[in-house]
């Protein structure tokens, strides 16, 4: 699976929103992006995942940049609920986990 | 989406002996992955668990450490063996759910060796 660097930490004032930047260069055209969450020994919790085409949910938007060589994911209206863990992965079979990017919404 | 049991929670364990890991899906899934979380660290790749054939492996995990039983689509159990201290981790059950075309997870299973 293709490796991808996120940002260590990031933070985010409340209510407004958090874009996680995410590189995967090496990305394979058959693999997707994933974007998960963990919040405190919780489960990873799966947020939005895309191939190629912009995505979005109740979540969150999934932004893929034409060359497929990196992503933001979006979420619109930052909550406290929001901090957590943030896993980018690209994938098309089994996850292979990175570090993440810790991002704490701040009041 | 899928929804997964793991049972038990959490467990502390002497070392030296055993503890089985249980993963029941409310649904036939293909296919089951066992991960570990260290203390402060990411997710880690076990093996993946096939139903009616051995798991397969990851690099740095071998089958009498970490056996694997996959007996139909909505359980498997993975045995943490002989432990020591430097097995207390999280570890966690997750199956590819086709109804949200992802992953899910379960809670996982908090484990301390003592």
């Amino acid at each position: 699976d293709a490796k991808t660097t996120q940002p260590t930490s990031m933070d985010c004032a409340e209510g407004r929103a958090a874009n996680l930047p995410c590189n995967h260069s090496t990305i394979s055209g058959n693999e997707y992006v994933y974007w998960y969450r963990q919040i405190h020994s919780q489960g990873p919790q799966y947020i939005i995942h895309g191939l190629k085409n912009n995505e979005t949910n109740e979540m969150a938007s999934l932004i893929i940049t034409e060359d497929r060589k990196s992503s933001t994911l979006i979420l619109p209206h930052a909550t406290l609920r929001d901090t957590a863990v943030y896993y980018c992965i690209v994938a098309n079979e089994k996850l292979t986990f990175g570090t993440g990017t810790r991002l704490t919404i701040i009041p | 989406s899928a929804v997964i049991s793991q049972k038990p929670s959490r467990d502390i364990c002497q070392r030296g002996t055993s503890l089985t890991i249980q993963c029941q899906v409310d649904s036939q899934v293909t296919m089951m992955f066992w991960y570990r979380q260290q203390p402060g660290q990411s997710l880690t790749l076990i093996a993946t668990a096939n139903q009616g054939s051995e798991a397969t492996y990851e690099s740095g995990f071998v089958i009498d450490k970490f056996p694997i039983s996959r007996p139909n689509l909505t359980f498997s159990t993975l045995t943490v063996s002989n432990m020591s201290p430097e097995d207390s981790s999280i570890y966690l059950c997750s199956v590819w759910d086709r109804g949200q075309s992802g992953y899910t997870f379960g809670s996982g299973t908090r484990l301390t060796v003592v």
